[in-house]
């Protein structure tokens, strides 16, 4: 049974530049969530998606967006890349039985550098 | 708004020393609570969660955490640590009141060493 993929591993950009990471959820999971994490600091929430929707928003500009497939997949996608978005970028999936118990299971991440 | 707070930066234990990784906790309704546990250049791996029921939850690898309602707490624990234990673990929370699959809320982590 694999686990949550995500692709690529490592990352290095511009300033300016845009960037596409890429998750694949654990079989059978249908919600994924995508966190940056920068560092020293805990994940925080960009946005999820279900049903090929984005669901709920955190605290992110527009610059961040991102797209859900027919077969769960997904993609965040950052455009205009500042220094700061430099960060290791996890996505995480979970089951949307409507139930906050579901526990969400992570991948290894994507660390994004930017220069 | 829902918060963690983790207020230990750094916890260092012998190895075959019991640990205890400390969490608090703020939601406006009943949290569901979870620790993950984040090895070096990987991303986060599920310990544990309260969800409901009895307060002491056991998890992966030994660990166990208590919930305490009264102390907004969630305090992460293992009897005997072992050196494979180092890293960096996390703790987040989940309001119970708000429906759906709402994202967790994370402390800023703990780092665990345990020496030889």
């Amino acid at each position: 049974d694999a686990g949550v993929t995500q692709s690529p591993t490592h990352l290095i950009k511009t300033r300016g530049q845009q960037v596409t990471l890429r998750c694949s959820p654990k079989s059978g999971h249908d919600t994924v969530s995508w966190y940056q994490q920068a560092l020293g600091q805990g994940p925080q929430f960009i946005f999820q998606y279900y049903e090929e929707e984005e669901r709920q928003r955190g605290n992110f500009p527009d610059r961040f967006s991102g797209h859900q497939f027919p077969n769960y997949s997904s993609e965040l996608n950052v455009n205009a890349l500042l220094l700061g978005d430099s960060a290791l970028y996890l996505c995480a999936s979970s089951l949307n039985h409507g139930q906050a118990r579901e526990t969400q299971y992570f991948g290894p991440g994507t660390r994004l550098l930017v220069l | 708004a829902q918060s963690v707070a983790q207020p230990e930066d750094q916890v260092n234990v012998a190895e075959g020393n019991p640990l205890t990784v400390k969490c608090t906790y703020s939601v406006s309704g009943n949290p569901y609570l979870f620790w993950y546990v984040q090895y070096p250049n990987r991303g986060l791996q599920f310990l544990l969660k309260y969800i409901t029921g009895d307060n002491l939850v056991k998890g992966s690898y030994g660990f166990e955490a208590e919930f305490n309602k009264s102390q907004t707490s969630f305090h992460l624990k293992k009897p005997s640590a072992l050196v494979s234990d180092s890293a960096l673990y996390f703790c987040a929370v989940r309001d119970m009141e708000r429906s759906g699959n709402t994202p967790l809320v994370f402390g800023k982590g703990t780092r665990l060493s345990v020496i030889a």
